[in-house]
C-alpha cells in the first residue's frame, strides 16, 4: 500500500521569494508521483509529474520537484512566487497496479504582497 | 478537446435522502475515478471504473455505489445521506485502464451539502 505525508499544512511566503513545499512518501513498490495544484471551486490541476528517468522533473507555471528514492521523499519547489500561485497543492503517488491515487493532506500556499 | 465534466455543480440534500451525481470523461477515455474531499479527511479514493467495471474500490461503506455506461460516461449514488456525506466529490478520467500508468484529468467537482 502506498501513502503520501505533506508535512506542511500551510506555507505563507512572500512574493517573489521561494518556496518549497515538502512531500514524503511510502510504498513498497515502484511508484509514479505526481504534484497537482486545486484554485478555489475548482479540481485539481496537474502540475508535473514523476514516472521514470530523470529525478529532477518541471513543470507547468515555473515550478520543478525532485524524486529522492533514499528519502523517499518528492518536494515541490519554486524559485520565486506569484500572487496568483496562492492555492492548495496535493502531492499523490500511484502504484503500478492501476489508477487509484494516494493523496496527501495538501499544502495551503498563500503568497503574500 | 473538451475536459471532464460534472454534473451539477452543487447539490443540497437533507439527511437521508439519496443523490445521484454524473461525470462525463475526455472523449476517448475509458476511465473514470471518484473521489471526495473534505476539509477533514482530504481526498480519498472512492472507485475507478474501466470498461463499465468496477476495477479498484476504496474504503466507503456500501451506501456509496457507482456504474459506468457503455459511452463511457459514470455516475455515483449515495443513499442514506448523512452529515459527513457533505463534500466536494471529483471525478477523474484517464485514457487507458488498470495495470498501467495513465495521467488523471479532474473535472471541477460536485458540491454535496447534506443538511
Amino acid at each position: 500500500a502506498q501513502s503520501v505525508t505533506q508535512l506542511d499544512s500551510q506555507v505563507p511566503v512572500f512574493e517573489e521569494a521561494p518556496v518549497e513545499l515538502r512531500c514524503n512518501y511510502s510504498s513498497s513498490v515502484s511508484v509514479y508521483l505526481f504534484w497537482y495544484v486545486q484554485y478555489p471551486n475548482q479540481g485539481l490541476q496537474l502540475l508535473l509529474k514523476y514516472l521514470s528517468g530523470s529525478t529532477l522533473v518541471k513543470g507547468i507555471n515555473g515550478f520543478e520537484a525532485e524524486f529522492n528514492k533514499s528519502q523517499t521523499s518528492f518536494h515541490l519547489r519554486k524559485p520565486s512566487v506569484h500572487i496568483s500561485d496562492t492555492a492548495e497543492y496535493f502531492c499523490a503517488v500511484s502504484g503500478d497496479t492501476g489508477n487509484q491515487f494516494y493523496f496527501g493532506t495538501g499544502t495551503s500556499l498563500t503568497v503574500i504582497p | 478537446k473538451a475536459g471532464v465534466t460534472q454534473t451539477p455543480r452543487y447539490l443540497i440534500k437533507t439527511r437521508g435522502q439519496q443523490v445521484t451525481l454524473s461525470c462525463s470523461p475526455i472523449s476517448g477515455h475509458r476511465s473514470v475515478s471518484w473521489y471526495q474531499q473534505t476539509p477533514g479527511q482530504g481526498l480519498q479514493f472512492l472507485f475507478e471504473y474501466f470498461s463499465e467495471t468496477q476495477r479498484n474500490k476504496g474504503n466507503f461503506p456500501g451506501r456509496f455505489s457507482g456504474r459506468q455506461f457503455s459511452n463511457s460516461r459514470s455516475e455515483m449514488n449515495v443513499s442514506t445521506l448523512e452529515l459527513g456525506d457533505s463534500a466536494l466529490y471529483l471525478c477523474a478520467s484517464s485514457l487507458r485502464g488498470p495495470n498501467s500508468y495513465n495521467e488523471q484529468f479532474f473535472g471541477p467537482g460536485t458540491r454535496l451539502t447534506v443538511l
